[in-house]
């Protein structure tokens, strides 16, 4: 089937330090993966994706990692800051371009 | 470069009526995508639409709900008779492809409310 679950819930982490977001998928045939951020009442904005043929994806602050094998990615946020709070959302493409989405984290930066 | 727009933002129906949600795709973009969101809970897909065709509608409700995206204007995503359920955030997307093109951007979504 088409899952995608994330983990944890909610994040808490003081401002400058790093958030870690882990993410599995069940379907070994999915290449490609985007996270989003969502602030409250906003629109899902992508922020990263990561396609399979690699193994990692830096963009400034942001990063995602990607194990195949283990079918997880990870999203990584370094030095964060007040902005940064928001839900993010990881997914996983499957048959037809459609996105399957974790349920999201609460990703809460602590000045 | 306009974003992906719809329209309305609110929606406010009783039991019973009809609700149509509209989408127009990014400038250059000929697919079009709708995700439903229920509080705090992620998008589930419910439609993929290229102009003329439904691709792909695994994500659709078999009754009350269809979608279409004519040649000229916006994509509508319909759901008739609506129920206290069908109160969620309908979100679109929009992409200029498939695979290596596939990337989807968001619209500001719709919020239906049913009385």
């Amino acid at each position: 089937g088409e899952n995608v679950e994330q983990h944890p819930s909610t994040l808490s982490v003081q401002e400058g330090d790093s958030a870690v977001i882990k993410c599995t998928y069940s379907d070994s045939a999915s290449n490609y993966f985007p996270w989003y951020k969502q602030e409250l009442g906003k629109r899902p904005q992508l922020i990263i994706d990561i396609r399979s043929n690699v193994g990692e994806k830096k963009d400034q602050r942001i990063a995602v990692t990607l194990n195949k094998t283990a079918k997880h990615f990870s999203l990584h946020i370094t030095e964060t800051q007040p902005e940064d709070s928001a839900v993010y959302f990881c997914a996983a493409r499957y048959g037809n371009n459609r996105l399957a989405f974790g349920k999201g984290n609460q990703v809460v930066v602590i000045p | 470069n306009a974003g992906v727009m719809q329209n309305p933002r609110h929606l406010v129906r009783r039991r019973g009526q009809e609700a149509r949600l509209r989408c127009s795709p990014m400038k250059g973009h000929s697919h079009v995508y709708w995700y439903r969101q229920l509080p705090e809970e992620g998008l589930k897909f419910m439609v993929y639409l290229q102009k003329e065709n439904i691709i792909d509608e695994s994500g659709m409700p078999k009754e009350r709900f269809s979608a279409e995206f004519p040649k000229e204007g916006p994509s509508i995503l319909r759901i008739q008779q609506v129920v206290r359920g069908d109160s969620a955030a309908y979100f679109c997307a929009s992409s200029p492809g498939q695979g290596a093109y596939g990337e989807q951007f968001f619209g500001p979504g719709t919020r239906l409310t049913v009385l």
